[in-house]
Formats: C-alpha cells, structure tokens, sequence
C-alpha cells in the first residue's frame, strides 16, 4: 500500500512563490497523485490529478496560479502570486486497485 | 454541474444507529465511483471506503472495515455511509467524494 509524505507546515509571502513536496513511498514512485485544498471551515476542493510525467490536469475553475511538477517520488504543487484565499490546508492523495489514502496535509500560512 | 449533496448535521448518542447520504447530479452516478472521507475535530482526512454504483462493488479501508457499511441507491443517484451503533470516537465531518467533487459534509456528534 502506498504511503503520503507531506511537510505539516509551509509559509509564503503575499503575492511570492510557495512549492508543496509530497512525497511517495518506496516501489510506489510511479503512482498518479492528486492535490486537494480546504480553506478554513470548508470542504475540500479537488485541484488537479498530477501523473509521475509531471504532466497534470486541473478541476474546473481552478486558477492558472496553481501548476504541478514530478520529479521521481516527490510530486509538487507550486501556488504562485500568492493570494490571502490560498491560506488553506493542501492534501495529496493516491490509490491503488483495492485502496486510496492521503498524505497528513500541509498546512500553508500567507505572510 | 456535478454536484454531491449531503444530508444534515446529526446528533446522536452511543450505541444508535445512523445513516447519511450524498446524493450526486449532474453526471453519470452509475459510472465513477464514490467514497466516503472522515476528518475529526482538528485533523486530516481519511479513506474509509469507496463504492461503484454501476454494480454496488464497495472496498473498504482496512481501519474501517466492520466499523460502517457502505451503500449506493443508483434508481435515486444515492449514496450511504451507516453505523449500527456509534461510538463518541465517531464524532467526525464525514465527506462523500466523486474522484474530483466532494459534498459539503455531514457533521455527526455522539455524545451521552
């Protein structure tokens, strides 16, 4: 079964660059991943499905501010011109045929 | 517009019985699966089990398997999570996901 690695805690400026790592575990580091949001108080909202290629497709009305990268294990989600609406919980989530599981999350602060 | 929407808040107390829907729209309910996600006061989300309403195959995650039970209605585009006795551990916001829109959550509260 795979297994999430996330960093628990980010931070970024108003308007910089922020790169969330999620991290696959060993024999899983082709695995397709997908990125998920929670603003405070609020249900998740899926952001895009991100492949070991580093090629994505994001959900409906998602901005182009958010983009996503791969590089062996580690997949990314970079939040660039940084917006006060991105302070939020960040999810990553993969499965396989009998399972799904998700990363612990990473808590982002914009400064 | 894909849509899934929940059913209310609940409160309950120990040992009761409890279900709660998601009801989806706006696609082919029968052709994507459907699972169901908790997240307690304060914390991350989890799996807890995925059902195909095409043919009602549900899979469980291994710490939830026995504890609830899983259910799809496709005649109403309906799905279900339900206990046969809740415990206060499972006072939790519980979530039913399509792999790219999730409901608004359901809040359920077991206190005595």
């Amino acid at each position: 079964q795979p297994v999430l690695t996330q960093s628990s805690s980010a931070s970024a400026s108003l308007g910089s660059s922020v790169k969330l790592t999620c991290t696959l575990s060993s024999g899983h580091s082709g695995y397709i991943i997908a990125w998920h949001q929670q603003q405070p108080g609020k249900a998740p909202r899926y952001l895009m499905k991100l492949e070991g290629s580093g090629s994505y497709n994001k959900g409906s009305g998602v901005p182009d501010r958010f983009s996503g990268s791969s590089s062996g294990a580690d997949r990314y989600l970079t939040i660039s011109n940084l917006q006060s609406e991105d302070e939020a919980d960040y999810y990553c989530e993969t499965w396989d045929s009998n399972t799904r599981v998700f990363g612990g999350g990473t808590k982002l602060t914009v400064l | 517009e894909v849509q899934l929407v929940q059913s209310g808040a609940e409160v309950k107390k120990p040992g009761e019985s409890l279900k709660i829907s998601c009801k989806g729209s706006g696609y082919s309910f029968t052709s994507y699966w459907i699972g169901w996600v908790r997240q307690m006061p304060g914390k991350g989300l989890e799996w807890m089990g995925i059902i195909y309403p095409g043919d009602s195959t549900t899979k469980y995650s291994p710490s939830f398997q026995g504890q609830v039970t899983i259910s799809a209605d496709k005649s109403i585009s309906t799905a279900y999570l339900q206990w046969s006795s809740l415990k206060a551990s499972d006072t939790a916001m519980y979530y039913c996901v399509k792999w790219d829109y999730w409901g608004q959550g359901t809040l359920v509260t077991v206190s005595s």
